[in-house]
């Protein structure tokens, strides 16, 4: 139990094009989802909070224009790099809380080229 | 500001061995600590959550000890294998969960 999926796994784009990302849990509804970012060597980082059915709450220095997160559903939460930059490149991973207990998704590497 | 760090930053061990990783975080106020395990390219394998009230948690050859109040974790592997070779990850949840940077383990055949 308790799976969380991301989609895509991998995605490679140009500079300016915008990528968008899903988090899903599968077995279990998620009232609060986690987007964190993960430099190579570093540190996972969380960007923002997702509520379902309210706005997000971003983490200090994260654009709320750039990163756009969506929550829709108890099951889905989407995050969208808009105008996406090389220095945009990274390791996304989600999570879905349940029970005050957070799941990790298997991750998104994006590379902008 | 909560911030986790983890030491050492990389470990090599021959098979066979027991190991200790070493997790410490300032704000000793926090609600539970949980060490993750990572694979080159992966997301996050939860291995061992230790809610604030408790001191340790065991699994397998794993154990998990907590002491908050020295603001310390360790993460005991007994008899290291080749397969759990990969990176380490503690992190405390208190207002948020907050990572450290990973201890990478080679366990070498």
């Amino acid at each position: 139990g308790a799976v969380v999926s991301q989609h895509p796994s991998r995605v490679i784009c140009k500079s300016g094009t915008s990528v968008k990302i899903e988090c899903r849990s599968l077995d279990f509804q998620a009232t609060t989802m986690f987007w964190y970012r993960q430099f190579p060597k570093q540190s996972l980082m969380l960007m923002a909070t997702s509520n379902e059915g309210s706005k997000a709450t971003y983490e200090q220095g994260v654009e709320k224009d750039k990163f756009l997160i969506n929550h829709a559903s108890l099951t889905l939460s989407t995050l969208t790099v808009t105008s996406a930059h090389p220095e945009d490149s990274s390791f996304y991973i989600c999570s879905a809380q349940t029970q005050e207990t957070q799941y990790f998704g298997p991750g998104t590497r994006l590379l902008v080229l | 500001k909560q911030e986790v760090t983890q030491i050492p930053a990389a470990l090599s061990v021959p098979e066979g061995e027991n190991l200790v990783l070493n997790c410490s975080f300032t704000d000793s106020a926090i609600y539970n600590l949980q060490w993750f395990r990572q694979d080159p390219g992966k997301g996050l394998t939860s291995l061992l959550l230790i809610q604030s009230s408790q001191r340790e948690q065991t699994s397998g050859r794993l154990n998990a000890s907590l002491d908050k109040s020295s603001g310390r974790s360790t993460l005991y592997i007994a008899a290291s294998q080749p397969g759990d070779s990969a990176t380490y990850l503690c992190a405390g949840l208190s207002e948020k969960l907050v990572f450290g940077k990973g201890t990478k383990l080679t366990v070498n055949p």
